[in-house]
């Protein structure tokens, strides 16, 4: 079966950095996601990899290594508004997109 | 770009009343449409997909004559949640891809109470 995975929750202090990890099993890739859900709010976009190492975009950077099936998203200079779900997603063979749970970040000052 | 817009954003009806969703892609043309639903505190669960001018492809377990979907242009997709339920109250968000673009962009969801 296909499955990712992805902490429930973490906690972070403003200021620092924090590390989003995530495992996936799927039958094929093409791509993988990250998306930011606030409470109540729809998701949004953030970054998306399809070759292996990291991508970067200001505060927040996304690692690859398909060989082994793992990404993190990392987010530096943590803010409040940071806290959210982050949701890690890949892209299978059929261009579906197959969902992590989210982890819950909590911002605390 | 990739504005993905939907309406109405809050929806409160009564038990055995049908209600339409409308997603709208605003900047750009979307070939596929996604219908999601999420109960609170739980993952995004994929409804359906479909294709601009053909039937949609209904995941496992969601009833297509309950979830009437209808993906008549490229940027206009609807969900009709046809007598609905107090079990049918949740947020329902789609998500709109252009081409073979990996991209899926999200509407900002609609959130639906039957009483």
């Amino acid at each position: 079966g296909q499955n990712i995975d992805q902490p429930t929750e973490m906690t972070a202090t403003e200021g620092a950095i924090v590390q989003i990890n995530c495992t996936y099993q799927t039958s094929g890739f093409n791509g993988l996601f990250w998306y930011q859900q606030h409470a109540g709010e729809a998701p949004t976009f953030l970054s998306y990899n399809v070759l292996d190492g990291l991508e970067e975009k200001g505060r927040f950077s996304s690692f690859l290594s398909r060989s082994i099936g793992y990404c993190y998203l990392l987010l530096k200079e943590l803010q409040m508004k940071d806290s959210a779900s982050y949701l890690c997603a890949v892209m299978d063979s059929n261009y579906q997109l197959i969902w992590g749970a989210g982890t819950k970040l909590i911002i605390k000052p | 770009g990739a504005v993905v817009s939907q309406h109405p954003s809050w929806v409160i009806c009564k038990s055995g009343t049908s209600v339409k969703i409308e997603c709208r892609s605003l900047d750009f043309q979307a070939t596929t449409m996604f219908w999601y639903r999420q109960f609170p505190k739980q993952s995004l669960m994929l409804m359906a997909t479909s294709n601009e001018g053909s039937k949609a492809t209904y995941e496992q377990g969601v009833e297509k004559d309950k979830f009437l979907i209808n993906h008549a242009s490229l940027t206009l997709s609807t969900l009709t949640v046809t007598s609905a339920h107090p079990e049918d109250s949740s947020f329902y968000i789609c998500s709109a891809r252009h081409g073979s673009a990996e991209t899926q962009y999200f509407g900002p969801g609609t959130r639906l109470l039957v009483l």
